[in-house]
């Protein structure tokens, strides 16, 4: 078991660029999330996603998007990245979402955008 | 807005001694509270989770849970410099049931 994968591990952008950030869990889980981390910040759910074809907001999803189409894989597209998405990345998977459910996580994508 | 309030630390303490951290949130219908550690330039892992009011051990590690002051601790015993790291506090509650995450404590243990 690999458990969640993230790519790449670390990338510049550009200002106006666009990316695409990939997550993969091997865990047959149903839920997804995606996190951002600013320096000495918790963690900021983007996006989240409960199956596949179903994905909704989180607390800052702007200038992100999300797709689902396979229960393993849960992109995060980054369009026209602005300096204020330098941040670390993470993507968490759950296999459910009861109380007492635990998220895991990838090891992160930082990014920095120049 | 739903919060959950760390103090940042650094906290500092000798090896050996009793580390304690706390965070308090403001959604009184939480059910569930984490407390994940998170090493430098790593991710966020679980080391212990609570849903009931009182303490939960495990290891030297304890959990302590008073929803009615709407505060959670960890405690961590016969602190070794492996265990320093940021620890986050986490909530799981409101109606979509997603975690809410603290800014973290940066713990430092002194050999």
């Amino acid at each position: 078991n690999a458990g969640v994968t993230q790519t790449p591990k670390f990338r510049i952008l550009k200002i106006g660029q666009s990316m695409t950030l990939q997550c993969t869990q091997d865990m047959n889980h149903n839920y997804m999330y995606w996190y951002r981390q600013d320096p000495g910040m918790g963690l900021k759910l983007i996006y989240y996603s409960v199956g596949a074809g179903i994905t909704d907001k989180g607390e800052v999803p702007n200038g992100y998007n999300v797709s689902r189409s396979t229960t393993e894989d849960f992109p995060l597209r980054l369009e026209l990245a602005a300096p204020s998405q330098t941040s670390v990345y993470f993507c968490a998977s759950s296999y459910d979402r009861d109380y007492q459910e635990t998220q895991y996580f990838g090891p992160g994508t930082r990014l920095l955008v120049l | 807005q739903k919060e959950v309030e760390q103090n940042s630390g650094p906290l500092s303490v000798p090896e050996g001694a009793i580390a304690s951290l706390n965070c308090t949130y403001s959604d009184r219908v939480s059910q569930s509270f984490f407390w994940y550690r998170q090493y430098s330039g790593k991710s966020p892992e679980l080391i212990m989770s609570i849903y009931s009011n009182g303490d939960k051990e495990d290891g030297r590690f304890t959990a302590q849970l008073n929803k009615a002051s709407q505060y959670v601790s960890l405690l961590i015993r016969d602190s070794q410099p492996s265990d320093s790291a940021t620890y986050l506090c986490a909530v799981r509650g409101g109606s979509q049931g997603n975690l809410i995450f603290g800014k973290g404590t940066k713990l430092s243990v002194k050999p």
